[in-house]
């Protein structure tokens, strides 16, 4: 069965500081991976997703991530915090057949 | 293109009462999902649709959910009788062909 693990329940960094966060997966073959930003009182919107081909992937608002195989990871960057990416980050997987599994999530706090 | 529509955005109704939560999905979007989210479980895949047909529905916590979707624009989930465990955040997504979801605003409801 497909799972994702998100470690890291609370994250806090300074405006304009780098980020990074984790996520790892697990499933049998190559995998269909997601990330998603919930800001408070919204529904989730995506950010990126990998398929296939390079394995760095450009998303919107200037996060991207990297697939790692070797290391089931799928960790998103953004170089330079803004104080309105403060929310919650999922990430999530499928194998296929349009079924997603979401990991807890990480909570973001952008200190100013 | 709107979106997906969820309504209603918030809902308040007392035990036992039936409640039922609508979505209209992207059009020409053929799959559908409805989540539930809580803090204490976080995202949870109640059931979903391909091309308005029920594929899984192992996540709908017991016969008091039911979901339909009578036709390609339009989805339901009812909760009868409702209680307070009820109580969460539902949101609908749907899905084309090249697969991660685009998700509804959400319906808050709080069983009283």
């Amino acid at each position: 069965a497909q799972s994702v693990t998100q470690p890291d329940i609370h994250i806090t960094v300074s405006e304009g500081a780098s980020l990074e966060l984790r996520c790892n997966y697990s499933y049998g073959a190559t995998p269909y991976l997601f990330w998603y930003v919930q800001s408070p009182g919204q529904g989730l919107q995506l950010l990126l997703k990998y398929f296939s081909g390079d394995t760095l992937v450009q998303g919107i608002k200037g996060f991207e991530a990297e697939f790692k195989r070797s290391q089931s990871s799928f960790n998103l960057r953004k170089p330079s915090v803004h104080w309105s990416d403060a929310a919650e980050y999922f990430c999530a997987v499928t194998g296929g057949g349009n079924k997603l599994t979401f990991g807890t999530g990480t909570q973001l706090k952008v200190e100013l | 293109d709107a979106g997906v529509i969820q309504s209603p955005r918030h809902e308040v109704t007392e035990m036992g009462q039936e409640v039922t939560l609508r979505c209209k999905p992207i059009s020409g979007h053929n799959s559908l999902f409805w989540y539930r989210q809580t803090m204490m479980r976080g995202l949870e895949l109640l059931i979903y649709f391909n091309n308005n047909v029920p594929i899984d529905d192992s996540g709908m916590p017991e016969d008091r959910f039911s979901a339909k979707m009578p036709n390609a624009s339009f989805s339901t989930l009812k909760i009868q009788p409702s209680e307070p465990r009820d109580s969460a955040v539902y949101f609908c997504a749907s899905s084309g062909t090249a697969y991660g979801y685009t998700f509804g605003s959400g319906t808050r409801l709080t069983v009283v």
